[in-house]
């Protein structure tokens, strides 16, 4: 089955500054990548995803790159804000948007 | 987004007890309904994949009889753990879909077992 495996498990970054998660998956026929915020005791949200067609997608300070033949997908978040503090999962799927496989998750602390 | 109600959203349980956790779409009608439990600082493992009106698929490791999932409806599937011992203790959340769309996640259920 699919394997996703994302770094790094804890991220502190001064707010303003970029923070980076990054992520690789195993399945070469998955071609759907979500990525899900999760505030304390909050259900997961998704936050942005990107397709196996496209190489890069950005919404406002939220960006993702895909490297298909690397098979590794990264979260870019610019001008981070303390609200921007939360556990972050990137996942991949085969089945468009149905069963996923999640990775471990990186807790993002953004200090005021 | 589509909305997913999940409860409860707390429940404490003796050990031995059956707990029972719903799941319901409120404004779509979800074929597909998917159960996770996340333990705490630990990521989202699937549980089972159930189709409305099919017996639901389960995940290598985890005990069908155990963990009792019905989808006898369209807006509605449950859990239920059955002779829940402290080691199920966990966040158990549910996430609602279609074949052609974003499946959406309740608000997740904490589950203590004492």
């Amino acid at each position: 089955g699919e394997n996703v495996e994302q770094h790094p498990s804890t991220l502190s970054v001064q707010e303003g500054d970029s923070a980076v998660i990054k992520c690789t998956y195993s399945d070469s026929a998955s071609n759907y990548f979500p990525w899900y915020k999760q505030e304390l005791g909050k259900r997961p949200q998704l936050i942005i995803d990107i397709r196996s067609n496209v190489g890069e997608k950005k919404d406002q300070r939220i960006a993702v790159t895909l490297n298909k033949t690397a098979k590794h997908f990264s979260l870019h978040i610019t001008e981070t804000q303390p609200e921007d503090s939360a556990v972050y999962f990137c996942a991949a799927s085969q089945g468009g948007y149905q069963k996923v496989t999640f990775g471990i998750g990186t807790k993002l602390q953004v200090i005021p | 987004g589509a909305v997913v109600s999940q409860h409860p959203s707390r429940v404490i349980c003796k050990s031995g007890t059956s707990v029972k956790i719903e799941c319901r779409s409120l404004d779509f009608q979800a074929t597909t309904m998917f159960w996770y439990r996340q333990f705490p600082k630990q990521s989202l493992m699937l549980m089972a994949t159930s189709n409305e009106g099919s017996k639901a698929t389960y995940e290598q490791g985890v005990e069908k009889d155990k963990f009792l999932i019905n989808h006898a409806s369209l807006t509605l599937s449950t859990l239920t753990v059955t002779s829940a011992h402290p080691e199920d203790s966990s966040f158990y959340i549910c996430r609602a879909g279609t074949a052609n769309t974003e499946a959406f996640f309740g608000q997740g259920t904490r589950l203590t077992v004492v």
